[in-house]
């Protein structure tokens, strides 16, 4: 099976504008996790989506946003970017919301400039 | 969820078994051990999980103590490409809450 993928990669972007991060998960995986990376407060967990409804949150403010498709894949977004938001953005999918084990793709290295 | 703590670094000679451990004194019963490894820059790569027994799979070895306390990692055999860093998870079934609880890991250097 093929593992997560994420698009794009790499991405730079300057303050204020605003960006989509895409996730597609292992086939037969419906669940969607959204983790956030930085050097400083390590690997935060973001939001989780569930047949295309969020479950979970984590402590991010309303800037930070996602939805996943009917096809399980998803998407983040986040808008007015701020140069703390460089970061590496990890997607991880699992069979359901009561499977713990996820499986985490690439991720998109995000450079705010 | 219960809090792990793990050594921040180590260092193994290749061909060595590496023996990674994690103390999690506060576990509940539902509660599992996960490990997970993160090679530089990379996505964080699923090894093993266990709740009371001992556990093994092509890529290693997990060993839990009786009173579930504690655990071990190991990798049988380390190469180079075993350096990364490692973080242990402890995760009740069921899912939900607040995604994976990652904390600092222990970063396992192996020398050649």
């Amino acid at each position: 099976k093929a593992g997560v993928t994420q698009t794009p990669r790499y991405l730079i972007k300057t303050r204020g504008q605003q960006v989509t991060l895409s996730c597609s998960p292992i086939s037969g995986h419906r669940s969607v996790s959204w983790y956030q990376q930085t050097p400083g407060q390590g690997l935060q967990f973001l939001f989780e989506y569930f047949s295309e409804t969020q479950r979970n949150k984590g402590n991010f403010p309303g800037r930070f946003s996602g939805r996943q498709f009917s096809n399980s894949r998803s998407e983040m977004n986040v808008s007015t970017l701020e140069l703390g938001d460089s970061a590496l953005y990890l997607c991880a999918s699992s069979f359901s919301t009561d499977t713990d084990t996820q499986y985490f793709g690439p991720g998109t290295r995000l450079t705010v400039l | 969820d219960a809090k792990t703590t793990q050594p921040p670094s180590m260092d193994c000679a290749e061909g060595r078994a590496a023996n990674l451990p994690c103390n999690h004194s506060t576990i509940s019963g539902n509660e599992y051990v996960y490990w997970y490894r993160q090679i530089h820059s990379q996505g964080p790569q699923y090894i093993i999980h266990g709740l009371k027994n001992n556990e093994t799979n092509e890529m290693a070895s997990l060993i839990i103590t009786e009173d579930r306390k504690s655990s071990t990692l190991i990798l049988p055999h380390a190469t180079l490409r075993d350096t990364a860093v490692y973080y242990c998870i402890v995760r009740a079934s069921g899912g939900g809450a607040d995604g994976l609880t990652f904390g600092k890991g222990t970063h396992l250097i192996i020398q050649p």
